[in-house]
């Protein structure tokens, strides 16, 4: 149980188009899902907390307009990288938490985005 | 916000020896430490938490250990093995976000 997914696995995209990944829950309702990036050999940034229904919160630093997070659904989140630069290569991972109080998150397999 | 610091970054432990990793944390509202454990490649794992009213948790060759009025706390594995070799993160929950170290990169040698 507990799986979260991640769609793509890998884009590759040209500079200044648009890309949307997806976090999905798929055995259980997440009412609160997060989206993370990681640099090769670095940690984990929170970028954003999104809870269903409701605005995600964002970090400080992540421009809100540039990553549109929306989650319409208790197991789906979507993050939306607007008008890509070569500089939001990365690793976007999502995590998935099940429930007020339930402290465990479930990590996604993450998406490699690569913008030429 | 929180500020979680992590050490050492890397570590080369001969095989059977034991492993410390310490992380410490600036928000004295956060109440949920859990550590992970990556692969290359792969999503993090969840291997050991624990909360804020609890000093100590073991869990076979894994331990953690918290601090409260320090605030730090940190991960033991005793008795390594190679297939531990990995990068191990600390993580700190202050209200609902969730906020890692740094990383450590963890070498059994075999």
């Amino acid at each position: 149980g507990a799986v979260v997914s991640q769609h793509p696995s890998w884009v590759i995209c040209k500079s200044g188009t648009s890309v949307k990944i997806e976090c999905r829950s798929l055995d259980f309702q997440a009412t609160t899902m997060f989206w993370y990036r990681q640099f090769p050999k670095q940690s984990l940034m929170l970028m954003a907390t999104s809870n269903e229904g409701s605005k995600a919160t964002y970090e400080q630093g992540v421009e809100k307009d540039k990553f549109l997070i929306n989650h319409a659904s208790l197991t789906l989140s979507t993050l939306t990288v607007t008008s890509a630069h070569p500089e939001d290569s990365s690793f976007y991972i999502c995590s998935a938490q099940a429930g007020a109080g339930n402290n465990e998150q479930f990590f996604g397999p993450g998406t490699r985005l690569t913008v030429l | 916000g929180e500020n979680v610091e992590q050490h050492p970054s890397t570590l080369s432990v001969q095989e059977g020896d034991s492993a410390v990793i310490k992380c410490t944390y600036s928000d004295s509202a956060s109440n949920y430490f859990p550590w992970y454990k990556q692969e290359l490649g792969k999503r993090p794992q969840l291997i050991i938490d624990i909360r804020s009213n609890v000093g100590e948790k073991k869990d076979q060759r894994i331990a953690v250990t918290l601090n409260k009025t320090a605030k730090h706390f940190s991960l033991h594995i005793t008795e390594t093995q190679p297939e531990d070799s990995a990068v191990y993160f600390c993580a700190a929950r202050a209200g609902n976000q969730f906020y890692f170290g740094t990383g450590t990169s963890l070498t059994v040698i075999p």
